[in-house]
């Protein structure tokens, strides 16, 4: 199993449409998640910490389930710059795990 | 404020040569990483350095040597290189606590 899996995509949303992404990761002693933004050919860059408790920031939403091994991210309101790879990044020991990362591509 | 910079941009190397991937940062991180990035297998980490004086092999080392000449710079060398070796780099500082990596721009390398 790999330590973090994301489905590939693309997801092809309209503006202004809500998606979710969901993520698993194997690690079970994980303790911290974050959401990466990768833009075509550029760098991966931070974009939100997910909290146990679950988190928000602006039009965007982080969930964790424990129990089940996944984070979700969720996107309202999708804007054209919204698209992107958004990567999921579970803390393995002292070290980030990256996923493949999630294709999002939002048209007019 | 630059952040993390990396040289060169881009490469084009033939099988056996040599080079150096340099990268500096400015955040008076502790940490710093390099990465290679390919098609359908995400981000894995090649080298990392938890503070000045000490490197430790990620996940890929294989191929690569690294020095961390002080806090700001985290060198990749290229030894003999080879075409599975072709490839996106990026070299990430951060500070181990906080868990948070920034990242340079990234190296486009390829060798024929």
């Amino acid at each position: 199993r790999k330590e973090v899996e994301q489905d590939p995509g693309p997801f092809n949303v309209p503006e202004g449409a809500t998606v979710a992404f969901n993520c698993t990761y194997s690690n079970s002693a994980s303790q911290s998640f974050f959401w990466y933004r990768q833009d075509c050919r550029k760098e991966p860059k931070l974009l939100m910490s997910v909290y146990s408790s679950g988190n928000e920031d602006g039009r965007f939403t982080a969930q964790l389930n424990r129990a089940s091994q996944y984070i979700s991210l969720l996107i309202r309101d999708s804007k054209l710059s919204d698209s992107a790879t958004y990567l999921c990044v579970p803390l393995g020991g002292d070290k980030l795990i990256f996923g493949t990362g999630t294709r999002l591509q939002v048209f007019p | 404020n630059a952040g993390v910079t990396q040289t060169p941009k881009f490469q084009v190397l033939k099988t056996g040569q040599s080079m150096t991937l340099q990268c500096a940062q400015d955040m008076n991180h502790n940490s710093m990483y390099w990465y290679r990035q390919d098609p359908g297998m995400g981000l894995r980490l090649i080298y990392y350095s938890a503070s000045e004086g000490t490197t430790d092999k990620g996940e890929v080392p294989n191929g690569y040597n690294v020095s961390r000449l002080n806090k700001r710079e985290f060198s990749l060398r290229l030894e003999s290189a080879a075409p599975s070796q072709t490839s996106v780099y990026f070299c990430a500082s951060g500070e181990v606590l906080k868990n948070i990596q920034y990242f340079g721009a990234g190296t486009r390398l390829s060798v024929l």
